[in-house]
């Protein structure tokens, strides 16, 4: 069985500044993703970045990055120039060989002027 | 591209009858689908997997003959509740995978559906 952990229901900041999101998660498989998607008032689920396990490198997406620790089991996303519309509820999430996607319990983030 | 839509996206229905909710994947072939589950405030939770052409495969506890899913195509998939009560309002959101290109373990949502049965 996979877990995600997210231990940070709510989250601030202002706007054009930086702000880490941290994620936990615990898994048996080897070969797996990470994934950080975003859910904006909208409800519409968004990919922001992907994370493939095989790959140290971390993945960028404009300005967005993550920090991913393998052995640490840590994946945290990182925001820079953070903007009114990151405002969302943002979900870690991990799938495997299973192809099914397990959700963290999510961060609700607010980008304020 | 990888657009999946969902229709409707508001039913309301009257306790006892049954509603379908439409899921198509529009520029690509689905051969999995997910239909999720999320009540308001807290995240997703799985209710099954469906491959095209075969049964559904249900999570623990979600109730089969309440909820049909139909995987007739490489593009649509559906979900019939059956029987609706109060307590199965919540907002449903599928998802589709995408067969045979990288990232294929990464999943396109559809904006999900507000079920409210009065």
């Amino acid at each position: 069985a996979q877990t995600v952990t997210q231990s940070q229901p709510e989250m601030s900041v202002q706007e054009a500044e930086t702000v880490t999101l941290s994620c936990t998660y615990d898994t048996s498989e080897n070969n797996y993703y990470l994934f950080w998607y975003k859910q904006p008032p909208s409800r519409q689920m968004i990919l922001v970045i992907r994370q493939e396990a095989y790959k140290q490198q971390n993945a960028t997406e404009n300005r967005f990055s993550v920090n991913f620790q393998k052995a640490a089991k840590s994946f945290s996303l990182k925001i820079s120039d953070s903007q009114l519309g990151d405002t969302a509820m943002y979900f870690c999430v991990i799938t495997g060989t299973a192809s099914k996607l397990t959700f963290g319990t999510g961060t609700r983030l607010q980008v304020t002027l | 591209g990888a657009v999946v839509s969902q229709h409707p996206s508001w039913v309301i229905c009257k306790s006892g009858t049954s509603v379908k909710i439409e899921c198509r994947s529009l520029d690509f072939q689905a051969t999995t689908m997910f239909w999720y589950r999320q009540f308001p405030k807290q995240s997703l939770m799985l209710m099954a997997t469906s491959n095209e052409g075969s049964k559904a495969t249900y999570e623990q506890g979600v109730e089969k003959d309440k909820f049909l899913i139909n995987h007739a195509s490489l593009t649509l998939s559906t979900l019939t509740v059956t029987s609706a009560h109060p307590e199965d309002s919540s907002f449903y959101i599928c998802s589709a995978r995408a067969a045979g290109v990288f990232g294929s373990y990464e999943q396109y949502f559809g904006p999900g559906t507000r079920l409210t049965v009065t």
